[in-house]
């Protein structure tokens, strides 16, 4: 059974770097079938995709905060982590890990995500 | 990007009702439609990928219809462990892939 699970500070200060860190077990990262995902929700709001990555590094990012993300991965670790820089209350959401999975046995891929971690409160203020 | 827009935004219900979700795409997305249930506190969990194909483990009475720009998420009969929020998400072409704002099916 895959888990994921998301770490780090719980309160940033504004215009400091958020930093969190997803730790998949159940699977291997290192495999290189799966991209994995971050996703935000802000408390009482709808769901936000963040970006991308995938185990050779490369990554996708949500173009309304690519100025600000950046992901990287560690095989090693069987991790994936997020920096979201010069943050404001804005950013203050639960912020999620996920896994995209996928089906591509038509002639069409279907990406979803699933499964997810248990989510992580990062509150910024000061 | 696509905007994705539910309605109803929350509705009342009953237990054995049947409870209809609708999302309305802001152009074409063939079948790229997943629906998740989310519970307050709780992480998303995929329901429905490709707009109608049951993820394994999700209960018979929660099904996906739709193509192009409309979509319906059906709960045949609504049961206690149902009463949650439920958010369509596409996933057609490059990202950003966007949420819809969720709908919230609160007890009668």
């Amino acid at each position: 059974q895959v888990q994921l699970q998301e770490s780090g500070p719980g309160l940033v200060k504004p215009s400091q770097t958020l930093s969190l860190t997803c730790t998949v077990s159940g699977d291997s990262i290192r495999n290189g079938v799966y991209y994995w995902s971050w996703i935000r929700q802000p408390a009482g709001k709808g769901l936000e995709w963040i970006g991308r990555i995938y185990p050779s590094g490369s990554a996708n990012y949500n173009p309304s905060l690519k100025s600000r993300v950046s992901m990287s991965v560690d095989t090693s670790k069987n991790q994936f982590s997020l920096k979201l820089s010069s943050v404001t209350a804005a950013d203050t959401a639960v912020y999620y890990c996920a896994r995209q999975g996928f089906d591509c046995s038509s002639i069409n891929c279907y990406y979803w995500f699933d499964p997810w971690g248990q989510g992580t409160l990062v509150t910024v203020s000061s | 990007d696509i905007q994705m827009t539910q309605s109803p935004s929350s509705l009342s219900a009953s237990v054995g009702d049947r409870v209809t979700i609708t999302c309305r795409a802001s152009q074409s997305i063939s079948s790229y439609l997943n629906w998740y249930q989310q519970k307050p506190g709780k992480a998303p969990k995929l329901l429905i990928y490709a707009a109608s194909s049951l993820q394994s483990g999700v209960p018979s009475r929660f099904s996906g219809s739709g193509s192009g720009a409309d979509f319906t998420l059906t709960i045949s009969s609504l049961q206690p462990e149902d009463f949650a929020t439920y958010y369509c998400q596409h996933s057609y072409g490059t990202p950003p892939w966007t949420f819809g704002q969720g709908t919230k099916v609160e007890i009668k």
